[in-house]
């Protein structure tokens, strides 16, 4: 069966300081994986999806980036965080087109900058 | 515009009682609805989908949704809440045009004693 990893779970960084958060798939091979990050326990926004290795989209401008160095390895970053990256973040994968398109997440990682 | 509307921000029900969460959507093709759960400090958790075939959906925990496409409806249901049923409830549809889901933006609910 599939598992989805995400760590830390919980993170406290002061403002300007740097951002890795790690998020691995097991169980499946060459899965979309997704960003979200919710803010005060309520919406979705979705920061980053990809599809493949290397291939990132972008859906909203900020001080944050991905990568996937590998299949089933996706990287949320930041060189500076600013007080507004505070939040619950969350990844997700889900399987190849044809399929239905249900996303399957992690247990996330709460944010809270200083 | 593809969209998922959550009108209820909050659903308030008595344990043993039927709950209904609602959603409608709005999509140019077929839809391809879901319904999520999230528990605090939580990651959200898939409970059903509706891709074609039978209007009622059945699901996790006890859940089923009725999909009906006149109303452009797809509402959560439960003949029997919980209290461990209390949990934030998302509704999702596919979109079209890049395959990602768009999602609604929840509704808490709350089962009380």
């Amino acid at each position: 069966s599939q598992t989805i990893h995400q760590w830390p779970a919980t993170l406290v960084q002061p403002v300007g300081s740097p951002l890795s958060l790690e998020c691995t798939v097991e169980g499946t091979s060459n899965p979309n994986l997704y960003w979200y990050r919710q803010a005060a326990g309520r919406g979705l926004q979705l920061l980053f999806y990809s599809v493949g290795i290397g291939q990132i989209s972008s859906e909203v401008p900020q001080n944050l980036s991905a990568s996937r160095p590998q299949d089933r390895q996706f990287i949320l970053s930041s060189k500076k965080l600013l007080l507004s990256d505070s939040g619950f973040y969350l990844c997700a994968w889900s399987v190849l087109p044809g399929q239905a398109y249900e996303q399957y997440f992690g247990p996330g990682t709460r944010l809270t900058v200083t | 515009a593809q969209s998922v509307a959550q009108p209820e921000d909050q659903v308030n029900v008595a344990e043993g009682n039927p709950l209904t969460v609602k959603c409608t959507y709005s999509v140019s093709g077929n839809p391809y609805l879901f319904w999520y759960v999230q528990y605090p400090n939580r990651g959200l958790q898939f409970l059903l989908k509706y891709i074609t075939g039978d209007n009622l959906v059945k699901g996790s925990y006890g859940f089923e949704a009725e999909f009906n496409k006149s109303q452009t409806s797809f509402h959560l249901k439960k003949p029997s809440a919980l209290v461990s049923d209390s949990a934030l409830y998302f509704c999702a549809v596919r979109d079209d045009s890049n395959y990602q889901l768009i999602w609604g933006a929840g509704t808490k609910l709350i089962i009380k004693p």
